[in-house]
C-alpha cells in the first residue's frame, strides 16, 4: 500500500527559502520508472505543477519557477525534498506531493499526499 | 507551455442531471489528458486517464472523450457526492499543466 505524506513549515517569512519533504512508503524511490512531482494550490485557486524527479535523478521544473526551485531525493529515507527560494506572499498555497503512475503509457498523478499549507508572511 | 482551458468555470446542476465539462489544449496533446475531482480540503482524486480510461473504483457514470485539443468529461446522472471541482491536466509534455477548474455545485 502506497502512502505519501508532506511535511514542512506552516509559516515562512518573505525572502526565506522553503524546504518541504515528501515521505513515501509502499515502494522504493530507486525502483526503475518511479517519478514524483510537487504540485501547489493557492487558496481558492487552481492546481499548479512545480517539479518532477525521476528514479534516475532526472529533474524537471515549472518554466516560470525553475530559477527558484530545487528538487532532490534521498533514496535511503524514501524522501523527496523541494526547495523554493525567495518566498513571497503569492507563494502561499497548499503544497502536494504525488507519485506518477502510467496507464497504457499515459502518465497521471496517482497517489497524493494530504497536502501541507504554507503561509508566507512577515 | 501548453495552456489548458476549461469551460465552464462553474456550473449549477441538480441530482440526476447529465453534465459535460470541456477542456481545450493550446496544441495537440493526443490522448494525454487526465481528469481529477477535488473536494474542499482534500487532495485531488484521479477520475480518468488517457482521455477516456476510467480509473479503477470510479463509478461508470463518469466518462471521458476527445483527442488532440478538445476533450470532455461527462457525468451521466449526478449524485450528491459528485458536487466538487474538476480539473483537466495534460501529461503530453513537461511542464505539466492543469486547467483552471470547473466548480460543480447545486
Amino acid at each position: 500500500q502506497v502512502t505519501v505524506k508532506e511535511s514542512g513549515p506552516a509559516l515562512v517569512k518573505p525572502t526565506q527559502t522553503l524546504t518541504l519533504t515528501c515521505t513515501f512508503s509502499g515502494f522504493s524511490l530507486s525502483t526503475s520508472g518511479i517519478r514524483v512531482s510537487w504540485i501547489r494550490q493557492p487558496p481558492g485557486k487552481a492546481l499548479e505543477w512545480l517539479a518532477r524527479i525521476d528514479w534516475d535523478d532526472d529533474e524537471f521544473y515549472s518554466t516560470s519557477l525553475r530559477t527558484r526551485l530545487t528538487i532532490s531525493k534521498d533514496t535511503s529515507k524514501n524522501q523527496v525534498v523541494l526547495r523554493m527560494s525567495n518566498m513571497d506572499p503569492v507563494d502561499t498555497a497548499t503544497y502536494y506531493c504525488a507519485l506518477i503512475s502510467d496507464g497504457s503509457g499515459y502518465p497521471y498523478f496517482h497517489y497524493w499526499g494530504q497536502g501541507t499549507l504554507v503561509t508566507v508572511s512577515s | 507551455d501548453i495552456q489548458m482551458t476549461q469551460s465552464p468555470s462553474s456550473l449549477s446542476a441538480s441530482v440526476g442531471d447529465r453534465v459535460t465539462i470541456t477542456c481545450r489544449a493550446s496544441q495537440s496533446i493526443g490522448y494525454y489528458l487526465n481528469w481529477y475531482q477535488q473536494k474542499p480540503g482534500k487532495a485531488p482524486k484521479l477520475l480518468m486517464f488517457g482521455a477516456s480510461s476510467l480509473q479503477s473504483g470510479v463509478p461508470s457514470r463518469f466518462s471521458g472523450r476527445g483527442s488532440g485539443t478538445d476533450f470532455t468529461l461527462t457525468i451521466s446522472s449526478l449524485q450528491p457526492e459528485d458536487f466538487a471541482t474538476y480539473y483537466c491536466q495534460q501529461s503530453y509534455s513537461i511542464p505539466y499543466t492543469f486547467g483552471q477548474g470547473t466548480k460543480l455545485d447545486i
